[in-house]
Parts: C-alpha cells; structure tokens; sequence
C-alpha cells in the first residue's frame, strides 16, 4: 500500500527544546494533518493544512504543506512535559480518500 | 462522556476464540472506521463505512469483519482470533457535511486486544 516516511521513529528532548519532525511521501496529496496521540488516548487532531506552501500555527506548533504536495513538517518550540506522546502525520488525496497514516514519532521531554 | 466509547477496553483472549469489539457515538457523524495501531506500525484502516449498509475494505481487512447495526454503532469481530491480531484497535468518525476539518477524525480510546 501507499506509505509516508515520517521520522525521526522517536526523540529524546530536554524541557524547552524546539522539536522538529516530517513526512514524506512519493505521492501528491492534496491535505495533510497532524495528529497527536497522548499516552492511553486516542489521536487528536492538531493542525490541518489544505494548499502546497500553505504554514499554519496552532500556539507552539507550526505546520507546513510542502510546495511540491509531497511532504509536510512540523515544528513544536519551547517543549514542555505535556508534549510527550506520538505525533502522527497523515496525507489525504482528495476531498473523501481516507487517510493514509505515517508510523509516528515518539517524543519524550525531559524536565 | 465520551463522544466516540468503545468496549471493552482490555482484552485478553485465546487463540481460535471469536472476538467482538464495539463502537458507538454519540457525535451524529455518518463515517465510521476501525483502525489498528502496532508499535512502529503506525494506524492501519481495517474496514470503513460512510453510512448504515455501506461497508468497504480498509487497507488490512484479512480476519477481519464489521457490522454497522446503527448510525452510531460499528463493531468489528474476530471470528478466529490469532496472535498476531494482538494490537490496539481505534474506532473512529468523521463528518463529511459537518463542520470540523475535512480530514480530521474523532476517535474513542482505544481496545487493547491480546490473543494468547
């Protein structure tokens, strides 16, 4: 099936570090989301973005749609401990494709 | 309460024993799906369904099935179960002609499943 490399797999972080993650992909999408999975939750969503070079902030987070449809980051500045969990990136191919999920990245923040 | 409840929550089982687990949502949305998390897997589409009667084949399916009793109601089954069905299953939905994000799923918190 279709796969977006998301990495890195995991990250060890000091408290109010700024993090940094992506995804890739070999196919165009036409959405990207970030989720956030918190320990023994389900994922939220965090941000969404819809247009190539599109950025959108959500308070310390920043998203970007990559200008070639293809990839998409997302920076987190200033980690707290409530930061912990697994983010999620996920590509969407038009209006009503499902979502094709990348494997996460594990985040932990040391105080 | 949550909008998206699944049960149980935990569960341990043997191998060859059939496995029901369930879905429901108090959100009014029309799509429903069963994903499958493995570590370093990431989520999995198992089976999906965009109203009552309309079932579709997600990505893994194989062992699997669902029924869609209600609008708010999805269950998936094990018929056999096996070891490596051993994962923790989301529901989720989403709202095509609603308000939230086109593309943002809402799900519940997840049925750890083990099968000895």
């Amino acid at each position: 099936g279709q796969q977006l490399n998301q990495s890195p797999q995991s990250m060890f972080i000091q408290e109010g570090e700024d993090v940094s993650m992506n995804c890739t992909s070999s196919s165009i999408f036409n959405t990207w989301l970030w989720y956030k999975q918190d320990p023994g939750e389900g994922p939220v969503l965090l941000i969404a973005l819809y247009k190539a070079g599109e950025l959108t902030s959500n308070g310390r987070l920043t998203a970007q749609f990559g200008i070639t449809r293809k990839d998409s980051f997302l920076n987190i500045s200033a980690s707290i401990p409530s930061d912990v969990g697994i983010y999620f990136c996920a590509g969407q191919k038009g209006s009503q494709g499902n979502l094709i999920f990348g494997k996460g990245t594990k985040l932990s923040v040391k105080p | 309460d949550a909008d998206v409840t699944q049960t149980p929550r935990n569960r341990i089982t043997k191998t060859g024993k059939r496995i029901m687990l369930e879905c429901s949502q108090t959100k009014g949305h029309d799509r429903m799906y069963w994903y499958r998390q493995d570590p370093g897997l990431g989520l999995r589409l198992i089976y999906y369904s965009f109203d009552v009667k309309d079932i579709n084949k997600g990505e893994i399916s194989d062992g699997y099935s669902v029924s869609r009793q209600a609008q708010a109601k999805f269950s998936l089954s094990l018929e056999s179960a096996i070891p490596n069905q051993t994962a923790l299953y989301f529901c989720a939905t989403s709202d095509f002609h609603g308000t939230s994000f086109p593309g943002e799923l809402f799900f519940g918190e997840g049925s750890r499943l083990t099968v000895l």
